[in-house]
């Protein structure tokens, strides 16, 4: 399947802090989405992004499409515990999943 | 919001036997689903792409005849993994997408455990 790598693969942040998760394809993709998973549980919906260079934002979270739809990020501000999970960016038509990115915030 | 479910959540089966597991779009109809596989602390893989109707799709790697998938009506796809070995146990996850116009979510189930001993 097609290669999306996401980084940093793990990520600890003290509650309160930034954090920033990064998505690269090997392709050009058509969109990207972005899915929660919280541990135990299942990949939950964020945001779907289609066009160059749009940015997105919901609540403190803010998602990117880079200008040649090759990259995406998640940037989440002041981070809070409910924050805890894994990130992963999912190329919107064919739902390969990146690598994923797991945040531990520290209270 | 959308609801898909899977049955069983565990299962653990002997080594050489069948298990099918289902999953169920409960409110709402679902044209695509697909199949996935993920190991502790690791990514979603993409099994295959099922179609209501039609024949799975499936991804380089993954045996058809190994990891059989019917998708007979529009909330239910089942995936029966035959001849289990031990190798085979792993998370299975399954998801569905939307029939109406502008669907492009995918709506996980909650997963099954399978455990092949």
């Amino acid at each position: 399947g097609q290669q999306v790598m996401q980084i940093p693969q793990y990520q600890h942040v003290q509650e309160g802090e930034d954090f920033t998760t990064y998505c690269n394809s090997s392709t050009t993709l058509s969109n990207i989405q972005w899915y929660k998973q919280r541990p135990g549980g299942h990949p939950v919906f964020l945001i779907q992004l289609v066009k160059s260079g749009e940015v997105k934002k919901q609540k403190r979270l803010t998602f990117q499409f880079g200008e040649a739809k090759k990259n995406s990020s998640l940037h989440i501000t002041a981070t809070q515990t409910t924050d805890v999970g894994t990130y992963f960016c999912v190329t919107g038509n064919q739902f390969y999943f990146g690598t994923g990115t797991s945040l531990t915030v520290i209270p | 919001g959308a609801v898909v479910s899977q049955h069983p959540s565990r299962v653990i089966c002997k080594s050489g036997t069948s298990v099918k597991i289902e999953c169920r779009s409960l409110d709402f109809q679902a044209t695509t689903m697909f199949w996935y596989r993920q190991f502790p602390k690791k990514s979603l893989m993409l099994m295959a792409t099922s179609n209501e109707g039609s024949k799975a799709t499936y991804e380089q790697g993954v045996e058809k005849d190994k990891f059989l998938i019917n998708h007979a009506s529009l909330t239910l796809s089942t995936l029966t993994v035959t001849s289990a070995h031990p190798e085979d146990s792993s998370f299975y996850i399954c998801s569905a997408r939307g029939t109406g116009p502008g669907s492009y979510e995918q709506y996980f189930g909650p997963g099954t455990r399978l455990t092949v001993t």
